[in-house]
């Protein structure tokens, strides 16, 4: 069974600094999809990594994978208060296309 | 639509009661998923449709959840006999089938039952 491990779980940064979130898998997969969710809103799309080595910027988040590790990165450069929010990775457990496996999340809070 | 359309936002209901949640998927997208997210934690995988058919239901609790999809665009999740531990974020995601699997979400129905 797939399972998803995010650390850390919450996240206290304060403006200007850099941090990286982790996201290790359990078995096999190629695809990971970083997410991420404001409070009472869906999920917005933010990467999607589809080969080992893939590396994906946007901003001032830097998302990597590295399929034989089975370890993914979410890289903050320069933290601004808009980047609060929860961040989720989420897995393809190599069934049915769609069934994602999530990790419980990392609730970041930037404070100036 | 623009995106991922779900009604209602909120339902609150009673216990043992029967709740339907509609979702309207990207307009062209073939591919629609049902998630479920408690509070404090990632959306958990119900069902997934290709076209008008479940392609694959092994997320779905128990009998009680039920969803369709009669013409492959819209469709409904079914919950018969609530139950206090339904309470939960019920969120609907459409894709384009192909490479990247890339799942786009809808705003969420917030289902509480009392």
């Amino acid at each position: 069974e797939l399972k998803v491990e995010q650390n850390p779980l919450f996240l206290s940064m304060q403006e200007g600094k850099n941090y990286t979130i982790y996201c290790n898998y359990s078995t096999t997969s190629d695809r990971l999809y970083w997410y991420r969710q404001d409070p009472g809103k869906s999920l917005e799309s933010l990467f999607v990594l589809l080969s080992n080595g893939a590396v994906k910027q946007e901003g001032r988040l830097m998302a990597s994978l590295d399929t034989k590790a089975r370890l993914s990165t979410l890289h903050i450069t320069a933290a601004v208060h808009d980047l609060s929010a929860t961040y989720f990775c989420a897995v393809d457990d190599g069934g049915s296309q769609g069934n994602l496996i999530f990790g419980k999340g990392t609730k970041l809070s930037v404070k100036p | 639509g623009a995106g991922v359309s779900q009604t209602p936002s909120n339902k609150v209901t009673e216990k043992g009661k029967y709740v339907e949640l509609r979702c309207d998927p990207i307009s062209g997208h073939t591919a629609l998923y049902w998630y479920r997210q408690s509070l404090g934690q990632g959306p958990e995988f119900l069902i997934y449709f290709q076209g008008t058919g479940a392609a694959d239901d092994s997320g779905l609790p128990n009998d009680r959840f039920f969803a369709v999809r009669p013409e492959g665009s819209v469709s409904t999740l079914k919950i018969q006999r609530t139950e206090r531990g339904d309470s939960a974020m019920y969120l609907c995601a459409s894709s384009l089938i192909g490479v990247t699997g890339e799942l786009f979400f809808g705003e969420g129905s917030r289902l509480t039952v009392l």
